[in-house]
């Protein structure tokens, strides 16, 4: 069955420093998105990207983010200046054109110290 | 704002019990009702996905119902079994209108099923 691969599943990086977590997302779905779920809490819409740009994003989606799909076969999702509340499981999600087709990554944990 | 309540937080049952979880949504414009569960350290898994003509959908020994008037939603796990043990997610579906659905997440009820 297609997946959606994340990589890596796991990071630590200093405060300040910038991160960049990629996703491959199931090749013929044409929506993307990135959620993230901090530890204990429910998981968060962050952004949506459909045809090469930002369909819509949320309030925690900030100037400190950006996403890109630089090959048409990765997407990615851009931390500047790392802050410790980043701290959380980023999740990948792919979806076709219809409305059930959506696929979750199995996330990136991120430690920010 | 859109926002999913789910109840009760947690839940501990003996295994091959049945257990019944609970979903309060208020989401505009509704497109779907979907059950994930989510193993911990891990993404979201799909049980289930309603649309608002649906009542009752069936994935195995779990049963979802959806009541769009009242916008409340369950999911029925019958005979459970201790690889059931995961939080169940309620996560509703927003229809943008530009083709992309964005989903709201409740916090989950986290099941864990004993011998």
């Amino acid at each position: 069955e297609p997946e959606v691969t994340q990589t890596p599943s796991h990071q630590v990086t200093q405060m300040g420093q910038e991160v960049i977590l990629r996703c491959v997302p199931i090749s013929n779905h044409l929506y993307f998105y990135w959620y993230r779920q901090i530890l204990g809490q429910k998981v968060e819409f962050l952004v949506s990207f459909y045809n090469n740009e930002i369909s819509e994003k949320s309030e925690i989606f900030d100037d400190q983010f950006s996403v890109e799909r630089p090959d048409g076969s990765n997407f990615t999702l851009k931390i500047r200046s790392t802050k410790l509340e980043d701290s959380a499981m980023y999740f990948c999600a792919s979806q076709t054109g219809h409305r059930y087709g959506y696929t979750f990554g199995s996330g990136t944990r991120l430690t920010v110290v | 704002k859109n926002q999913v309540e789910q109840s009760p937080q947690s839940l501990i049952i003996l295994e091959g019990k049945n257990c019944t979880l609970q979903c309060n949504y208020t989401v505009s414009p509704f497109s779907n009702l979907r059950w994930y569960k989510q193993d911990t350290g891990r993404g979201p898994v799909s049980l289930t996905i309603m649309t608002f003509s649906e009542n009752t959908k069936s994935n195995g020994r779990y049963t979802a119902t959806l009541d769009a008037d009242t916008k409340q939603s369950s999911l029925h796990i019958t005979a459970s079994q201790l690889s059931d043990s995961a939080s169940y997610i309620c996560v509703v579906s927003a229809d943008s209108g530009a083709g992309s659905y964005q989903l709201t997440f409740g916090k989950g009820t986290k099941l864990s099923v004993i011998p």
